[in-house]
């Protein structure tokens, strides 16, 4: 039982190529959200989708687009990446309240 | 928006010592989550709250939903150098899936053997 896979786990992106994490869950939990993680500054929320089909802006969603594919996949795309994306991005998944985590994909942007 | 702030920032601490945590909102929280995060992993929950006053343990760890619901607390009972990692709190006014999270910058413990 894989929980939530993130792919790639590292990445270096020149400023202004595109790029999509891809995030898989096998819960068969409802919903997904994407997250981004900068030193000092905890989890902030970029997409979350809360259920197949539907997708919302999360507190930094500016720079990014999502995909909800199906209920296992929810995909996070950089349209053109700029360095202030560097960061480490974390999907997770939900049935209930409590979410769960993937090992998250570093991405750096030079 | 709602915010958290969740102390103390660091800790340093001996082995076999506890160590307590907190998180206090701007705003109620109907669930309270605890997570925990080892350098270069994900989040893992260690433990939810759903109703205030309730205090729910889970080994060695204790946790707590303030009686005001503004408000949680994190005990960690004789320390172990595998309890080094990030701390976070969690909340949400929601009970449901597809609730927005809330959280805490974090606490970094550091266990000295």
């Amino acid at each position: 039982n894989a929980g939530v896979t993130q792919t790639p786990k590292f990445q270096v992106l020149k400023t202004g190529q595109s790029m999509t994490l891809q995030c898989a869950q096998d819960m068969n939990h409802n919903s997904m959200y994407w997250y981004r993680q900068d030193p000092g500054m905890g989890l902030r929320l970029i997409y979350y989708s809360a259920s197949e089909g539907t997708t919302d802006k999360g507190e930094v969603p500016n720079g990014y687009n999502v995909s909800r594919l199906n209920k296992r996949e929810f995909s996070l795309r950089l349209e053109s990446a700029a360095p202030s994306q560097t960061s480490v991005y974390f999907c997770a998944s939900s049935r209930t309240v409590a979410q769960h985590f993937g090992d998250g994909t570093r991405l750096s942007i030079l | 928006g709602q915010q958290l702030n969740q102390s103390p920032q660091s800790m340093f601490i001996q082995e076999g010592e506890d160590v307590s945590m907190n998180c206090t909102s701007s705003s109620i929280f109907n669930t309270w989550l605890w997570y925990k995060q080892d350098p270069g992993e994900g989040p893992v929950l260690l433990i939810a709250l759903y109703k205030a006053g309730e205090l729910t343990s889970n080994g060695r760890l204790t946790a707590q939903f303030g009686i005001t619901r503004k408000d949680s607390f994190l005990n960690i009972s004789a320390s172990i150098p595998s309890d080094v990692g990030i701390y976070f709190c969690a909340g949400t006014l929601k009970e449901t899936s597809g609730s927005r999270l809330t959280f805490g910058e974090g606490t970094q413990l550091t266990v000295n053997p």
